[in-house]
């Protein structure tokens, strides 16, 4: 079985600063690791993947994620906040499978004060 | 950029009724999915589905409901008699290969009164 957790189901930073949400996953084989963004009333656009390459994955908009095995996290990470990154964001496993689903975290409301 | 389309937006409808909701994956796709998201929860699989039939399935995902691709191009989820809890946003996904990521649809918000 596979889980995800994301530590901490609200962030606040301010405009230019550091953004860090964190997520960790259980998973019985190699996982996939994805994070999502939703912004209010609209679905879920894919921010990043990764799929067993590269630890260090960048994404749209500025953000980017490492894959760390040893501490079972894929951490989201942008190094300086823009207003429009306020939303909702999820962390997601799978494991690839064939016909695998993929499994969310609770997600993390981001918050960027002015 | 290529998308997954749902429609409609947002239904309503009347407890114990019958509603269909649609999507058109991207048309190089193989698997497809349906997801909800109940307010303020988090996103949960429904079915996996795949070479025309389904491949897995959640808890959630009882007798009430099915899933079909009637003509190589749409995907639909059936519920047959909605309940006040089928109250959500369902998001149909889709993905080309294994190693690809999954493409949502914007979703359909279904509102049970």
């Amino acid at each position: 079985a596979q889980s995800v957790t994301q530590l901490g189901s609200h962030v606040s930073v301010s405009e230019g600063a550091l953004v860090l949400l964190r997520c960790n996953y259980s998973s019985s084989v190699p996982p996939y690791l994805f994070w999502y963004v939703q912004y209010p009333n609209q679905g879920l656009q894919l921010l990043l993947k990764y799929t067993s390459a590269a630890t260090l994955v960048k994404g749209i908009n500025g953000f980017e994620a490492e894959f760390k095995k040893s501490e079972t996290s894929f951490h989201l990470t942008k190094p300086s906040a823009h207003m429009s990154d306020a939303a909702e964001y999820f962390c997601a496993v799978s494991d690839l499978t064939s016909g695998s689903r993929l499994t969310f975290g609770e997600g993390t409301q981001l918050t960027v004060n002015p | 950029e290529p998308e997954v389309t749902q429609t409609p937006s947002h239904q309503v409808t009347q407890m114990g009724q019958e509603v269909i909701l649609r999507c058109v994956p991207i048309s190089n796709h193989l698997y497809f999915y349906w997801y909800r998201q109940i307010l303020g929860q988090k996103v949960e699989f429904l079915v996996s589905f795949y070479n025309n039939e389904i491949s897995e399935k959640s808890e959630i995902f009882d007798d009430q409901f099915s899933v079909e691709r009637p003509d190589g191009s749409n995907f639909t989820l059936k519920i047959r008699s909605t309940k006040l809890e089928d109250s959500a946003m369902y998001f149909c996904a889709s993905r080309q290969g294994r190693s690809s990521g999954y493409t949502f649809g914007s979703g359909t918000r279904l509102t049970v009164v």
